[in-house]
């Protein structure tokens, strides 16, 4: 049973399209984030957040957006979509202690044309 | 730089045991994590090691010697459910995550 659902699971665009990936969890927890993943590669961090109004850019951010407005939803904006971008996107929620594990969503698999 | 390095792959035969090594070179140490990631599924957490030496959890442990910059992650008894990618990553001075590529292990009857 998921504690942190992401949606859509799997989506197709075109080049220049604006998109929201959704990423919600029920577990309380003041710490998420978002990661890039692609096969037989790292996780790269995009963004995350301490807790609601708090973001901050990871390694990857510079052509994307996120808002903490509510605890259990932390959204992921990418203004402008571009080949570049087709990837596996990681949600992933946890604890505030700094060796908390993280809990990750299932993913959304992006492709864009 | 900061470096995490595992294998990419490796095999093994069910019933068997196998030691997934995971080396890094990072700026500070805050503990090591080691994450299962079935193909298309999220990762789940499997162990936190901090502190050097062996800590078992059933059927899985995991060892951890800071001073040579070494982890490995042992599993006994291989079931064909354990065939996965097996994802290192350690938390660093600033308590950021780096991760490692992952190793795919495939389990053979």
């Amino acid at each position: 049973e998921a504690d942190i659902y992401q949606t859509p699971r799997y989506l197709v665009i075109g080049t220049g399209k604006k998109i929201t990936l959704e990423c919600s969890q029920t577990m309380g927890h003041d710490k998420m984030y978002w990661y890039q993943q692609d096969p037989g590669m790292e996780l790269h961090l995009i963004h995350y957040s301490y807790g609601v109004n708090s973001t901050e850019k990871g390694d990857l951010s510079s052509e994307s957006t996120v808002s903490r407005i509510r605890t259990e939803h932390f959204p992921l904006t990418l203004e402008s979509a571009r080949p570049s971008h087709t990837s596996q996107y990681l949600c992933a929620s946890s604890e505030y202690g700094d060796n908390s594990p993280l809990h990750f969503g299932n993913g959304t698999r992006l492709t864009v044309t | 730089g900061q470096n995490i390095d595992q294998p990419t792959e490796m095999t093994a035969t069910e019933g068997a045991i196998v030691q997934i090594n995971c080396t890094y070179q990072t700026s500070g140490f805050n503990g090591l994590f080691w994450y299962q990631q079935h193909a298309g599924e999220a990762p789940t957490f499997l162990s936190y090691n901090v502190l050097d030496g062996l800590e078992e959890k059933g059927r899985f442990s995991s060892f951890l010697s800071r001073s040579k910059g070494y982890s490995y992650l042992l599993l006994k008894e291989l079931q064909m459910k354990d065939s996965a990618s097996y994802l290192c990553a350690v938390l660093d001075s600033n308590y950021q995550l780096i991760w490692g590529a992952g190793t795919k292990l495939i389990i053979k009857p």
